[in-house]
C-alpha cells in the first residue's frame, strides 16, 4: 500500500532563517506531488505541484520554492522566512491520471 | 474559476444527533470530481469520499452518507448518530476532470463539527 511521510512535524524558525520541509511517498511510481498550506486553521491553498522529476508548477507567488530531486521526493524550501510563512504545510500525492489526492501528516511551521 | 462554499463555519451537536454539512460548488467544467475530507485535531487530512459528476447516486458508508444534487450544485454530507470521535473540521473540495498539468483541488473553507458527550 502507498504511504506518504513528511518531516519535520513541527518547527519554530526565526525570521530570515532558511526552511526545508521534506516529503516522501512510498509504494507508487511517478506520482503527482503537491504542497498545500493551511493558514489560521482554515482554508487550504495549493502552493506547488509536480507531475515529474524536476517539473514544478507554482500556483501562488511567494517566498517559497519547491523541488523534486527524485521521483517520490518533494521538498519545500525558503531562503529567508517571513512571519507570514507561518502555517500548517501539507504534502500530498495522487496517482497519475486519477484525481484522489492523499495527504501526509502535515508540518506545523511557526516563524518568530 | 472554481469555487466551493461551506456556509456553516461551526456546528455543535450532542452525541447521537445527526448532523448535515452543506457544500455548494461552482465550476464551468462539464465533468469534475467532488470530495470530502476530514481533518481531526492531529491535522492530517483524511480522505472520505470521491464523487464523479456523472454519478448522482447518493452514497452511504456506515454512519456517513452523501447527497449529490447536480441541479443545485450541492454535495452535502450527513453524519448519522454522531459520536465524539466525529469531532473534526470537514472540508468539501472540487477538482476538474483529469488534466495533463495535474489535479488541483479547490477547497471550501471547512466546517468545524463539535460533538459533545
Amino acid at each position: 500500500s502507498q504511504t506518504i511521510h513528511q518531516w519535520p512535524a513541527t518547527l519554530v524558525q526565526p525570521v530570515g532563517s532558511p526552511l526545508s520541509l521534506e516529503c516522501t511517498v512510498e509504494g507508487t511510481s511517478n506520482p503527482n506531488l503537491y504542497w498545500y498550506r493551511q493558514a489560521a486553521g482554515r482554508g487550504l491553498q495549493l502552493l506547488f505541484y509536480s507531475v515529474g522529476i524536476g517539473q514544478i508548477s507554482s500556483e501562488v507567488p511567494q517566498n517559497l520554492s519547491a523541488s523534486r530531486p527524485q521521483d517520490r521526493q518533494f521538498i519545500l524550501s525558503s531562503k529567508k522566512l517571513l512571519l507570514s510563512d507561518s502555517g500548517f504545510y501539507l504534502c500530498a500525492w495522487s496517482v497519475r491520471a486519477r484525481d484522489t489526492i492523499y495527504f501526509g501528516e502535515g508540518s506545523w511551521l511557526t516563524v518568530v | 474559476a472554481q469555487k466551493v462554499t461551506q456556509a456553516q463555519t461551526e456546528i455543535s451537536v450532542v452525541e447521537k444527533e445527526d448532523v448535515t454539512l452543506d457544500c455548494v460548488y461552482e465550476t464551468r467544467d462539464t465533468t469534475y470530481y467532488l470530495f470530502w475530507y476530514k481533518q481531526p485535531p492531529s491535522g492530517e487530512l483524511v480522505f472520505l469520499i470521491r464523487r464523479n459528476s456523472f454519478d448522482e447516486q447518493n452514497e452511504i458508508s456506515g454512519r456517513y452518507s452523501w447527497n449529490f444534487q447536480k441541479s443545485t450544485s450541492s454535495f452535502n454530507f450527513t453524519i448519522t448518530a454522531s459520536q465524539v470521535v466525529d469531532s473534526a473540521v470537514y472540508f468539501c473540495a472540487l477538482s476538474g476532470m483529469i488534466k495533463a498539468a495535474g489535479n488541483k483541488l479547490t477547497f471550501g473553507g471547512g466546517t468545524r463539527v463539535l460533538v459533545k458527550p
